[in-house]
């Protein structure tokens, strides 16, 4: 059974800061990675979906990537700003399956 | 473009109550999802339904019923509400296929539900 943990729950910076999100999943034949973001009280918004085929993703300041081996993503988020506070999740889609296994979350705080 | 939209964002019922969550998309996606949402448990799939006229279980079906209406909604049902179906359900969409652009789940803002 495919389980996805992020690494930590909770992380508060001060703006400006470059910062990495940490995911890992147990079962490496996945068909590809997305990471959200959800602010609280809502619903979750795509950030950036890799492929298995694919190392990394960029979009902005964010830069996911992707190391199916050893069953390791990270998201990278350059100069934080006050309005990157929100909880990121990862979710890992299986080859031939319709679902997504989500983490439970690393909540970030970017203080002012 | 509204994305995927839920109804109701707020309900709070009587043990045994039933209602039923509407969910509707109007990206002209094949797959629509209904997850839960609790604290420390993270988001798990419910039901899904790859294509008009199908639907599956997924990994905590038990004490729902879902309805694939057509191919724009989605619906949940819940025939006798239980405490511990409080939770926050979240409805999204998708269209599987080859490329970035899909395989992308869409999501709804959420019903935020309270069963006493």
């Amino acid at each position: 059974k495919q389980e996805v943990t992020q690494i930590p729950a909770a992380l508060s910076v001060p703006e400006g800061e470059n910062l990495v999100l940490n995911c890992s999943f147990t079962d490496s034949a996945i068909y590809n990675l997305q990471w959200f973001r959800q602010d609280p009280g809502k619903g979750l918004t795509s950030l950036l979906l890799i492929q298995s085929s694919q190392r990394e993703q960029t979009s902005g300041r964010l830069n996911a990537s992707l190391d199916k081996s050893s069953g390791r993503s990270t998201l990278y988020i350059a100069a934080s700003q006050p309005g990157d506070s929100a909880t990121y999740l990862c979710a890992v889609k299986q080859g031939g399956s319709e679902k997504l296994v989500f983490g439970k979350g690393t909540k970030l705080t970017v203080n002012p | 473009n509204a994305g995927v939209t839920q109804t109701p964002k707020f309900q709070v019922l009587k043990t045994g109550q039933s209602m039923t969550l509407q969910c509707a998309q109007d990206m002209n996606h094949n797959s629509m999802y209904w997850y839960r949402q609790d604290p420390g448990m993270g988001l798990r799939l419910i039901y899904y339904s790859a294509s008009e006229g199908t639907t599956d279980k997924g990994e905590v079906p038990n004490g729902y019923n879902v309805s694939r209406l057509n191919k724009r909604e989605f619906s949940l049902r819940l025939e006798s509400a239980a405490p511990s179906q409080t939770s926050v359900y979240f409805c999204a969409s998708s269209n599987p296929g080859q490329g970035s652009a899909k395989n992308i789940q869409y999501f709804g803002a959420g019903t935020r539900l309270s069963v006493l």
